[in-house]
């Protein structure tokens, strides 16, 4: 079955970075687009970046743009998301989530369990 | 950017009742509107996609309607396992932008 496991979490201090990683298995991972969506604790969930298949095309949140990178690997099965510059309100779950898109219709299905990003000095 | 506004943010029911929870764009969306739950400590999965198409897997007590901006999610019997958080999001944003709705907060009266 479709599995995503997310990990590289953990703590960084503020303006430090992380690099988040997220390996897909049960389906073919070159044919579809990947996205990241992050949840602060006791928040809501905020859209963070998507992937094209291919890599060619990548979209962010107003939130990360210029500071996060997203990126892929397709001969490893494995979605990224690099994060730069960070600070305070990017401590968050990191959800990666593959893109079922069909018949022009959208969804984030399935996700993976999270990975735990805490920005404190 | 499109807003999505849910309401209301948090509800209380009892098993059986039925539940409506209603989320709104700020402009016209079509039919681009999922609706995913979420249970504490778990990631989010999809129960409706395209405002109103039942998810496999999802039981039929769940359904969506609306088009354009305004969007239900209704439980038609509501089960212990259906206490969760419940959030819409919108999918019509070129360039993509996948906002979400606040979130409801589906709780045990």
């Amino acid at each position: 079955q479709v599995q995503l496991v997310e990990s590289g979490g953990g703590v960084a201090q503020p303006g430090g970075s992380l690099r988040l990683s997220c390996a897909a298995s049960g389906f073919n991972f070159g044919s579809f687009g990947m996205h990241w969506v992050r949840q602060a604790p006791g928040e809501g969930l905020e859209w963070v970046a998507v992937i094209s298949s291919d890599g060619l095309y990548k979209y962010y949140g107003d939130s990360v743009k210029g500071r996060f990178t997203i990126s892929r690997d397709n001969s490893k099965s494995t979605l990224y998301l690099q994060l730069n510059s960070l600070r305070a309100e990017d401590a968050a779950i990191y959800y990666c989530a593959k893109d079922t898109y069909i018949n022009g219709v959208r969804r984030f299905d399935p996700w993976g369990q999270g990975t735990l990003v805490t920005v404190s000095s | 950017d499109i807003q999505m506004t849910q309401s209301p943010s948090s509800l209380s029911a009892s098993v059986g009742d039925r539940v409506t929870i209603t989320c709104r764009a700020s402009q016209y969306i079509s039919t681009y509107l999922n609706w995913y739950q979420q249970k504490p400590g778990k990631a989010p999965k999809v129960v409706i996609y395209a405002a109103s198409s039942l998810q496999s897997g999802v039981p039929s007590r769940f359904s969506g309607t609306g088009s354009g901006t305004d969007f239900t999610l209704t439980i038609s019997s509501l089960q212990p396992e259906d206490f969760a958080t419940y959030y819409c999001q919108q999918s019509y944003s070129t360039p993509p932008s996948y906002t979400f709705g606040q979130g409801t907060r589906l709780e045990i009266k």
